[in-house]
């Protein structure tokens, strides 16, 4: 069936570090890809979105790509700030799953000053 | 433009009882999903509704759970009676087509 692999968290970092959560899909049909992001006490939002392969989406200043041959859509940004602390969810919609999402496990970020 | 809402944000109830939460999906969604987390696990669809109609109840655990959603608007799932197992944060998300949902806060259910 189909399924989304996440990196397994917590992760810490430093503010400005770098930032790659790792999120890879099973290759049925042709999904769309999706990071949520789920921010203390609040529900989730989408973060950004791509619907065919080599497409990059971006919001925020986080980045994810959607590459084909590799199965993956890994989520980017260059310089995380202390509100960037959160729980970062990949999903994929469509291919045989059409309409409901599947879910990654949750990464949790937390990001010190 | 008003989103997703949910209600309760909240809900405590023993083993046994009936809960029934509430999802307000944003006007002019056809399309009205019931999703939940369990113990910090990944989030798992349970149903799809198309206006009224459920188009896929693929995820719904067992008999004791009960979605409608009348008219095509809100919607409502029932939990009776509730165990220990259905704790955890369900969340309703609407779209108007099947590719961007848009989630609401959620409600966190918890069964002594």
């Amino acid at each position: 069936g189909n399924s989304v692999t996440q990196m397994e968290g917590p992760v810490t970092l430093s503010e400005e570090a770098f930032l790659t959560i790792n999120c890879t899909y099973t290759a049925t049909g042709y999904p769309s890809l999706f990071w949520y992001v789920q921010y203390p006490g609040e529900g989730l939002q989408l973060l950004l979105k791509a619907t065919k392969a080599d497409d990059k989406g971006s919001n925020k200043g986080f980045e994810a790509t959607y590459r084909k041959e590799t199965t993956s859509f890994h989520l980017e940004k260059g310089s995380v700030q202390v509100s960037d602390s959160a729980v970062y969810f990949c999903a994929r919609a469509g291919g045989t799953s059409y309409g409901k999402l599947t879910f990654g496990q949750g990464t949790i970020l937390t990001v010190h000053p | 433009e008003a989103g997703v809402t949910q209600f309760p944000s909240h809900s405590v109830i023993e083993k046994g009882q009936t809960v029934t939460l509430r999802c307000d999906p944003i006007s002019g969604h056809d399309n009205l999903y019931w999703y939940r987390r369990v113990m910090g696990k990944e989030i798992k669809f349970l149903l799809h509704f198309v206006k009224e109609s459920k188009q896929d109840e693929s995820g719904m655990p067992n008999n004791r759970f009960l979605a409608e959603r009348t008219g095509g608007t809100y919607s409502t799932l029932k939990v009776q009676p509730a165990e220990l197992e259905d704790s955890g944060v369900y969340f309703c998300a609407s779209s108007q087509n099947t590719d961007t949902q848009y989630f609401g806060p959620g409600t966190r259910l918890t069964v002594l």
